[in-house]
């Protein structure tokens, strides 16, 4: 149980356009997803906590309206990297959280962004 | 401010011996800490946690000591098997807050046949 999955896995697209990252908890519903992005041999960092019908909670120096997250049912959670630059190639990693759970929390296996 | 830290970014272990990973943390508030293991472009794979309230939690192959007053903690893997070899992380979050995980830079462990 308690598996999450990511979609896509891998997109190439280019500068400037916009793209959407989803985020699906398959087998429980998660009242809070957490999204995270990793660049290479770099821990991961928040960036933003997603409460089912509620606005997401964004990190500091998180760009909230390039970074828009809807979370509308407490099994989808969706990443919409806005106006996407080079800059913003990285390793996307979304997380689901069991309600009531003491911070354990199951990833998805994750989306490799490239903005060419 | 990182406040989670792995000191080591790599570690080598022969197979069958102990592979010990440490982890340190500057937030008192932290009360419940978690590793997890990842492989390159994969999400996390959650290993073993334990709360603040002890000191040793194990599971199989892992064992995950705390010690509060040194704010550390360490997970030992033992024997070390060639499937051990990829990057463990270690979290740390606060109970009762809103479960952000704060993760720790991660080491490379390669497990030498």
């Amino acid at each position: 149980g308690a598996v999450v999955s990511q979609h896509p896995s891998r997109v190439i697209c280019k500068s400037g356009t916009s793209v959407k990252i989803e985020c699906r908890s398959l087998d429980f519903q998660a009242t809070t997803m957490f999204w995270y992005r990793q660049f290479p041999k770099q821990s991961l960092m928040l960036m933003a906590t997603s409460n089912e019908g509620s606005k997401a909670t964004y990190e500091q120096g998180v760009e909230k309206d390039k970074f828009l997250i809807n979370h509308a049912s407490l099994t989808l959670s969706t990443l919409t990297v806005t106006s996407a630059h080079p800059e913003d190639s990285s390793f996307y990693i979304c997380s689901a959280a069991l309600a009531g759970g003491p911070g354990e929390q199951f990833f998805g296996p994750g989306t490799r962004l490239t903005v060419l | 401010d990182q406040q989670v830290k792995q000191n080591s970014p790599s570690l080598s272990v022969q197979e069958g011996r102990i592979s010990i990973l440490n982890c340190d943390y500057t937030n008192s508030m932290f009360d419940y800490f978690l590793w997890y293991k990842k492989y390159p472009a994969e999400g996390p794979t959650f290993l073993i946690s334990i709360s603040s309230i002890k000191d040793k939690n194990e599971d199989g192959r892992f064992t995950v000591f705390l010690n509060k007053s040194a704010k550390h903690l360490s997970l030992h893997i033992v024997p070390s098997q060639p499937g051990d070899s990829a990057v463990y992380f270690c979290a740390a979050t606060a109970w009762g807050g809103n479960e952000k995980l704060t993760f720790g830079t991660g080491t490379r462990l390669t497990i030498i046949p």
